[in-house]
């Protein structure tokens, strides 16, 4: 099946720092990636959208300028949480679609866990 | 926005037992979509149901596609250890790059 990997899978840094998540499609093209966020006994939140080659599309109250997103390339994407603080501390997680219809199945990575002291 | 409504939130059964959850929408889906998700990781793809009415088995999962298009059910079936977990339905529209709107989850835990 697909596979979709995400980097790293858990990082720890000081408050101000910026940390950088990556995002590959290994089997398959992604046209499309999805970046979520998810806290503890949580469902998964959507923060944005993002097409290869495109700006992407963030969701109300999330601040763009915190959270970059790059989909420089069919099989990569990559979140950058800017001057990150405690708040930001969360589970962060890609998914990824394929070309075709846009009711293609997402597949997830296995998330990353950021802590930030 | 739309609402989402999974239940029950949690479910404790014993192994062998079926259980049963489901998911409702204030407004309508085009696809109806389960995963489990394990601790730590990220959510796996178990269903996905595409058309109204629509009845799909994946081994001992069996999920239904509300006629209304505005709820979904998931069945496991003679449950074992290895089923311990959360499961997500979610429900995903073709506009807006198809965006995925999940549930709150079911947290299912299985006692031998």
């Amino acid at each position: 099946g697909a596979v979709v990997s995400q980097h790293p899978s858990w990082v720890i840094c000081k408050s101000g720092t910026s940390v950088k998540i990556e995002c590959r499609s290994l089997d398959f093209q992604a046209t499309t990636m999805f970046w979520y966020r998810q806290f503890p006994k949580q469902s998964l939140m959507l923060m944005a959208t993002s097409n290869e080659g495109s700006k992407a599309t963030y969701e109300q109250g999330v601040e763009k300028d915190k959270f970059l997103i790059n989909h420089a390339s069919l099989t990569l994407s990559t979140l950058t949480v800017t001057s990150a603080h405690p708040e930001d501390s969360s589970f962060y997680i890609c998914s990824a679609r394929g070309r075709g219809r846009l009711n293609q199945p997402q597949h997830f990575g296995d998330g990353t866990r950021l802590s930030i002291l | 926005g739309q609402q989402l409504n999974q239940s029950p939130q949690s479910m404790f059964i014993q192994e062998g037992e079926d259980v049963s959850m489901n998911c409702t929408s204030s407004s309508i889906f085009n696809t109806w979509l389960w995963y489990k998700q394990d601790p730590g990781e990220g959510p796996v793809l178990l269903i996905a149901l595409y058309k109204a009415g629509e009845l799909t088995s994946n081994g001992r999962l069996t999920a239904q596609f509300g006629i209304t298009r505005k709820d979904s059910f998931l069945n496991i079936s003679a449950s074992i250890p290895s089923d311990v977990g959360i499961y997500f339905c979610a429900g995903q529209s073709t506009d807006s790059w198809g965006k995925l709107q999940f549930g709150a989850g079911t947290q299912v835990v299985v006692t031998p």
